[in-house]
């Protein structure tokens, strides 16, 4: 069946250290996305790709890269630089043009980061 | 920029009740979707309802359905017939109809239903 699969469920990172989140899709979709998810503010959005070998930014990138090198895959990193990291993450991913509207979105399950 | 608003933090009803979840947004945009996402305790997002802004049509989806008050930029969330399984956190959303279809969303609503 085709789906979103987001890894690892759990992750945990000491301060000062990189992390990578992957998102890897196999629904033929051209977009991809990255919400980040605290208790009482919904979900924010990290960073978005329309098309391979190009995103842009979201309401809250600072601290967090990304790369899309194929149309299946869009990681995430935390860099040190994300001062509160500790949150979920949600990807998404959804065809461009109409589809994206009349179908919405398709998100993972989510990777909860934790700093210790 | 759009902004979506869920004022009501937590509610609560019996099964089988009827309850509606209040969202108004922000927009300067004549041409835009909103959404309904449901999630449960497991966290996996589903898409509950969509609506065009385009349509003056109230969409359904069985017990699910929607007020949409476009003047009023509202756009409430009506479950019928309420059941344990609809226990969730809800998140309205808006996305604009031109150029990246980003999903904006609200803060969410906890709705528990109890038997």
């Amino acid at each position: 069946d085709g789906g979103i699969t987001q890894s690892p469920k759990y992750l945990f990172r000491k301060e000062g250290q990189n992390v990578t989140l992957s998102c890897e899709q196999n629904l033929n979709h051209d977009a991809m996305y990255w919400y980040r998810q605290d208790p009482g503010q919904g979900l924010r959005l990290i960073y978005y790709s329309q098309i391979v070998n190009d995103f842009q930014k979201g309401d809250i990138a600072e601290g967090y890269s990304v790369s899309r090198e194929k149309k299946e895959s869009f990681p995430l990193t935390v860099t040190s630089a994300q001062k509160n990291p500790t949150a979920f993450y949600l990807c998404a991913s959804s065809v461009t043009g109409t589809g994206g509207a009349d179908y919405g979105y398709t998100f993972g399950s989510g990777t909860r980061l934790t700093v210790v | 920029a759009q902004t979506v608003t869920q004022s009501q933090p937590e509610m609560s009803v019996q099964e089988a009740e009827t309850v509606t979840l209040s969202c108004t947004y922000d927009t300067s945009e004549n041409n835009y979707y909103l959404f309904w996402y449901k999630q449960p305790p497991s966290r996996q997002m589903i898409l509950v309802i969509r609506q065009e802004a385009y349509k003056q049509q109230n969409a359904t989806e069985n017990r699910f359905s929607v007020n949409f008050q476009k003047a009023a930029k509202s756009f409430s969330l009506k479950i019928s017939d309420s059941q344990l399984g609809d226990t969730a956190m809800y998140f309205c959303a808006f996305m604009k109809g031109q150029g990246a279809q980003k999903l904006v969303f609200g803060q969410g609503t906890r709705l528990t239903i109890n038997p």
